[in-house]
């Protein structure tokens, strides 16, 4: 079955450097969700998309937006990169938006700043 | 603030045995539970989500949920060792799009 597909799969970058993170859902999935864990963390949740509106928002930076596209994908935008930034960034899909969808988590995106 | 609790481990359980992982929640009226298994270095794995009091079971594995004692668990039976991972419990209070509030996660070690 096809999975969550996030792009790209490692990256690394300076101090106050800008970077973008994609996330393709599952087909047929309309909700997307961003999430960073730290080394040695659980996943901590920062923005939600549903049909292309924001949904929920967690402890996402100022630094960070987000969107979600017309196709259902998704991208999270870092500028002002930190050290502390450094983490695994996951996206996670589900369809529809009810108490009860299952999020189903892609590979995830290892950012490493400089 | 919400929380969830964790036994963070290691849990030592010998192989053919039954593992036992437990979580509590703050926040009453969180509505959907979820159990996650994540290896190291990768992402979280869903193996069980339950939504009302009782058992759920698949497989070999057992979520049971008590929402009076805000209490979830997670009974993996016939362990084996490549089960060893780390399980995370996780919680959606609100409804939509909601994000999901993680404990911080039980190291299982499955022992040959």
């Amino acid at each position: 079955a096809a999975g969550v597909i996030q792009s790209p799969r490692h990256l690394i970058k300076e101090k106050r450097e800008t970077a973008t993170l994609k996330c393709y859902p599952i087909p047929r999935h309309d909700t997307v969700y961003w999430y960073q864990q730290g080394p040695g963390q659980d996943p901590q949740f920062l923005i939600s998309f549903y049909e292309k509106m924001q949904s929920d928002k967690g402890s996402i930076p100022d630094r960070f937006s987000a969107q979600q596209f017309s196709d259902y994908h998704s991208e999270l935008n870092m500028s002002s990169l930190e050290l502390g930034d450094s983490a695994l960034y996951f996206c996670a899909s589900s369809s529809g938006a009810t108490a009860y969808n299952e999020q189903f988590f892609g590979p995830g995106t290892r950012l490493t700043v400089l | 603030q919400k929380e969830v609790e964790q036994n963070s481990g290691p849990l030592s359980v010998p192989e053919g045995a039954i593992a036992s992982l437990n979580c509590t929640y703050s926040d009453r009226v969180s509505q959907s539970f979820f159990w996650y298994r994540q290896y190291s270095g990768k992402s979280p794995e869903l193996i069980m989500s339950i939504y009302s009091n009782g058992d759920k079971e698949d497989g070999r594995f057992t979520a049971q949920l008590n929402k009076a004692s805000q209490y979830v668990s997670l009974l993996i039976r016939d362990s084996q060792p490549s089960d060893s991972a780390t399980y995370l419990c996780a919680v959606l209070s609100g409804g939509g799009a909601d994000g999901l509030t993680f404990g911080k996660g039980t190291h299982l070690i499955i022992q040959p």
